[in-house]
């Protein structure tokens, strides 16, 4: 079935370090992708999306290509600061199965001054 | 503003009780969804449902329920018969079937049984 891996945490960066974090995808069709990002105690919210292969989605300095000859859609960003510190998660929806979310397991950051 | 909106914030409830948590949107989405996350760990979905009066279970549906009889609303109850309901509960929304998007979630409910 379909299904989202994303890489192990925690990680830790200082502050303008880059940043990467790999998400890969088992799924048929053509799925969207997404990253959302969740701040302690609170819900998830959409960092950025891209609906088709090659498509770039990017949002406040960060950015995820949707690479389908790879089924990856890694999150980069090139200067982290102390206020990313947070739970990322990438997740894909599937129009073939009546628009299930599939979510990875979360990469928690934490960035230090 | 639209949004979904989740309460109570914050939840106590003793051994044996049934809880309520209560999810609202406007955004006038079919879907909505429950999602359980523990510490450290993803998200896990309880219950679906793409239209009113119709639901699905998810991958850990068993101790809960839910009812969808309003568009707007998808509470979800936890039963004496979930063994381990601590844990931080969210509830999202989409639009719904053939017009995939994004998912909408609320600020989650974190349920502590006492």
């Amino acid at each position: 079935g379909d299904s989202v891996t994303q890489m192990e945490g925690p990680v830790t960066l200082s502050e303008e370090a880059f940043l990467t974090i790999n998400c890969t995808y088992t799924a048929t069709g053509y799925p969207s992708l997404f990253w959302y990002v969740q701040y302690p105690g609170e819900g998830l919210q959409l960092l950025l999306k891209a609906t088709k292969a090659d498509d770039k989605g990017s949002n406040k300095g960060f950015e995820a290509t949707y690479r389908k000859e790879t089924t990856s859609f890694h999150l980069e960003k090139g200067s982290v600061q102390v206020s990313d510190s947070a739970v990322y998660f990438c997740a894909l929806i599937q129009p073939a199965t009546g628009n299930q979310f599939y979510f990875g397991t979360g990469t928690s950051l934490t960035v230090i001054p | 503003d639209g949004g979904i909106t989740q309460s109570p914030k914050y939840l106590f409830r003793k051994e044996g009780q049934n809880v309520t948590l209560s999810c609202e949107q406007n955004l006038n989405h079919d879907a909505m969804y429950w999602y359980r996350q523990d510490p450290g760990q993803g998200l896990r979905l309880i219950y679906y449902s793409q239209i009113v009066n119709d639901f699905q279970k998810g991958d850990i549906a068993e101790g809960y329920s839910v009812s969808r009889e309003k568009k707007e609303s998808f509470p979800l109850t936890v039963t004496s018969a979930q063994k381990n309901p601590t844990a931080f509960y969210l509830c999202a929304s989409t639009l719904g079937e053939d017009r995939g998007t994004e998912a909408f979630f609320g600020q989650g409910t974190r349920l502590t049984v006492v």
